[in-house]
């Protein structure tokens, strides 16, 4: 199973809401990701988790708060977001961080805030 | 000359030529480099990669080119097909770091 998988697949929010996004890999993967993806740019790295720990937060706002509660499921939990944070949210997975492997995404979540 | 964040530069091609993306890296100290595919609604797809030890990788159907000196990579598609269609993009990942990837080019098939 080298599959990602991201629920829900679309999502319309309001600016008072409180949402979550949620992320699941089987391949054994020590690494998860998520990316922002805006209309016609590549994918931003937000956060990364290793072994469950965060370990990199790339200033990303305090409205997105994600969680790894255990190796195989990623969340990213969202409160009080901006129009602007409407885009294309991509959790990916590698072996390992620290460069050197590919990132296996899964088809993302396409985000609309009101 | 682009306009930076604009518009995804573009290539068209008609099926059955040679494709040729490129790709120019920012960190000299990258030594992993992927091209990914994005088909419209999808998740980025890992196409093929190289260390910074080649200079040349071919896969099924693609080649990939690693330039160090003056930071370039290309992505060559043999016999391009409508399937192709697709964004592409180049991401680098400097020794110890995460991947960040490239701007990205749409390449359009015409049957």
């Amino acid at each position: 199973d080298t599959e990602v998988t991201q629920t829900p697949k679309h999502l319309v929010m309001g600016m008072t809401n409180k949402k979550s996004l949620k992320c699941e890999q089987h391949m054994g993967h020590r690494a998860m990701y998520w990316y922002k993806q805006k209309a016609k740019k590549p994918p931003e790295l937000m956060f990364v988790y290793s072994y469950e720990k965060l370990s990199i937060n790339e200033s990303v706002p305090s409205r997105f708060s994600p969680e790894c509660p255990n190796s195989s499921l990623l969340n990213l939990h969202l409160h009080a977001l901006q129009p602007e944070d409407s885009a294309l949210y991509l959790c990916a997975s590698s072996s390992r961080t620290g460069g050197g492997e590919k990132l296996f995404f899964g088809s993302g979540t396409q985000l609309s805030v009101l | 000359g682009e306009s930076v964040g604009l518009h995804l530069p573009t290539l068209s091609v008609q099926e059955g030529d040679n494709s040729i993306i490129n790709c120019a890296y920012s960190n000299s100290a990258s030594d992993y480099f992927i091209w990914y595919k994005q088909e419209s609604g999808k998740g980025p797809q890992f196409i093929i990669d190289i260390r910074s030890n080649m200079d040349k990788r071919q896969g099924q159907r693609v080649t990939v080119l690693l330039n160090k000196t003056v930071k370039h990579l290309s992505l060559q598609i043999a016999a391009t097909q409508p399937g192709d269609s697709a964004v592409y993009f180049c991401a680098e990942t400097p020794y110890g770091n995460d991947m960040r990837f490239g701007a990205g080019t749409r390449l359009t098939v015409k049957p």
